[in-house]
């Protein structure tokens, strides 16, 4: 069965500085793979998704994604910190050719960003 | 356009009760499912429906809920006969017609039971 694993369950920034939150998948076929953010008391916004084609995708606000097979990863960055970035970001996947099956999520990282 | 809608947002049941929570997908979208959030977890996948069939089940508990989706109206989540443990916030999400899994899925606000 597919798996997410995000590393660090808490991760804390300067306002500024660089975002690095990192996302590794278990599957023998690389998955479809996406990233979304949730914000106190409301639901999950997609940032971005990887399908096929360029490794490095681009999401909204700011957010990029790179697609490594080799490490099984998708980590997302952000070069610049802002303190609207302060919330919880899930990595999601699922199978290939697989249809509209569930989503399977990491357990998510709450980003906080420091004056 | 309107995004998935949920309601209640928030729903407060004592034990023993019953809940219900009610999910309105996108315009255009025949999926729709559900998804619990504890804290300090991710979301687990509880139900998948199409109107008027349960395509996967396989993450909603055996005994007290149930989902539907009807031909008309919007998708239920039903809890019965609630306990302590039900306490959590409850997402639903839909998605179009199959065109492929590189769809995402679109995601309501949630209803945030408690249970006293």
């Amino acid at each position: 069965a597919q798996s997410v694993t995000q590393l660090g369950s808490h991760v804390s920034v300067s306002e500024g500085a660089l975002v690095l939150l990192r996302c590794n998948y278990s599957s023998s076929v690389p998955p479809y793979l996406f990233w979304y953010v949730q914000y106190p008391n409301q639901g999950l916004q997609l940032l971005l998704k990887y399908t096929t084609g360029a490794t490095l995708v681009k999401g909204i606000n700011g957010f990029e994604a790179e697609f490594k097979k080799s490490e099984t990863s998708f980590h997302l960055t952000k070069p610049s910190a802002h303190m609207s970035d302060a919330a919880e970001y899930f990595c999601a996947v699922r199978p290939l050719y697989s249809g509209n099956t569930p989503l399977v999520f990491g357990k998510g990282t709450r980003l906080s960003v420091i004056a | 356009n309107a995004g998935v809608m949920q309601n209640p947002r928030h729903l407060v049941r004592r034990r023993g009760q019953e809940a219900r929570l009610r999910c309105s997908p996108m315009k255009g979208h025949s999926h729709v499912y559900w998804y619990r959030q504890l804290p300090e977890e991710g979301l687990k996948f509880m139900v998948y429906l199409q109107k008027e069939n349960i395509i996967d089940e396989s993450g909603m508990p055996k005994e007290r809920f149930s989902a539907e989706f009807p031909k008309e109206g919007p998708s239920i989540l039903r809890i019965q006969q609630v306990v302590r443990g039900d306490s959590a916030a409850y997402f639903c999400a839909s998605s179009p017609i199959d065109r492929g899994s590189h769809q995402p899925q679109h995601f309501g606000d949630g209803t945030r039971l408690s249970i006293l």
